[in-house]
C-alpha cells in the first residue's frame, strides 16, 4: 500500500524559501500510473492545489503561486520536492503531498506537515 | 480558473438522516469530479471519482451525481463517523480547485 511523508522545517522567515519534501514507500513511483502533487490548507479554509509533476519530470503549477514555485523529482530516491520562495504570513499553511491518479483525483495523501511563516 | 461552490457550507443533521451536499461548477466539467471527507487533523481522504465512481472501501451510503455543472453527494443514512468536512475538487482543467467544502456537524 502506498505512503506519503512529507518532510521539511516547520518554521520559515518571511522573504525565505519553503523547500519540503515527499517521501513515497510502496506502489510503483516511475510506472507512470502516478502523478505527484502539492496541496495547502491554510488553518481552519480549504484547499489548494499548488502544483503536480510526473515522473519525468514534466510539471504543470497553478498560476496563483506559478512565479515562486519549484517542484522537482528524484525518482531513484522516490521522493519529490517543492520549493515556495519569497514566502510570507499568507503561506503559512500544513503542506501535503498526494499521489494524483486517473484523471486528476489526489489518493493517497501524506499526512500534512505545518508550515509557518514567521520572523 | 473553474469556481467551485458547495453548498450549504455547514449543515446540521443526526445519527439516521440522509443529507445532500452540492458542488456547483463555474462551468462545464463534464464528470471530472472527485470527492473527499476531512476529519479534523487528518488529511483529505477520497471519497470517489469522475463524480460517482465509489473508492475501494468507502461506504454504500455515499453516493455521488450528476455532470456538466451541479453535482451532489449524498449520504442515505448518516453514521457517527460521517462527521466531517466534504470537499468536491475538478480536474477538468488547471488549476485543479476545490469547492470551500461542507462541514457536517452533529444537531
Amino acid at each position: 500500500q502506498m505512503q506519503l511523508q512529507e518532510s521539511g522545517p516547520g518554521l520559515v522567515k518571511p522573504s525565505q524559501t519553503l523547500s519540503l519534501t515527499c517521501n513515497v514507500s510502496g506502489g510503483s513511483f516511475s510506472s507512470g500510473n502516478y502523478y505527484w502533487s502539492w496541496i495547502r490548507q491554510p488553518a481552519g479554509k480549504g484547499l489548494e492545489w499548488i502544483g503536480r509533476i510526473y515522473f519525468t519530470g514534466s510539471t504543470n503549477y497553478n498560476p496563483s503561486l506559478k512565479s515562486r514555485v519549484t517542484i522537482s523529482v528524484d525518482p531513484s530516491k522516490k521522493q519529490f520536492s517543492l520549493n515556495l520562495n519569497s514566502v510570507t504570513a499568507d503561506d503559512t499553511a500544513v503542506y501535503y503531498c498526494a499521489a494524483g491518479r486517473g484523471g486528476g483525483w489526489f489518493d493517497p495523501w501524506g499526512q500534512g506537515t505545518l508550515v509557518t511563516v514567521s520572523s | 480558473d473553474i469556481q467551485m461552490t458547495q453548498s450549504p457550507s455547514t449543515l446540521s443533521a443526526s445519527v439516521g438522516d440522509r443529507i445532500t451536499i452540492t458542488c456547483r461548477a463555474s462551468e462545464t466539467i463534464s464528470n471530472w469530479l472527485a470527492w473527499y471527507q476531512q476529519k479534523p487533523g487528518e488529511a483529505p481522504n477520497l471519497l470517489m471519482s469522475k463524480a460517482s465512481n465509489l473508492e475501494s472501501g468507502v461506504p454504500s451510503r455515499f453516493s455521488g451525481s450528476g455532470s456538466g455543472t451541479e453535482f451532489t453527494l449524498t449520504v442515505s443514512s448518516l453514521q457517527p463517523d460521517d462527521f466531517a468536512t466534504y470537499y468536491c475538487q475538478q480536474y477538468k482543467s488547471y488549476p485543479w480547485t476545490f469547492g470551500q467544502g461542507t462541514k457536517v456537524e452533529i444537531k
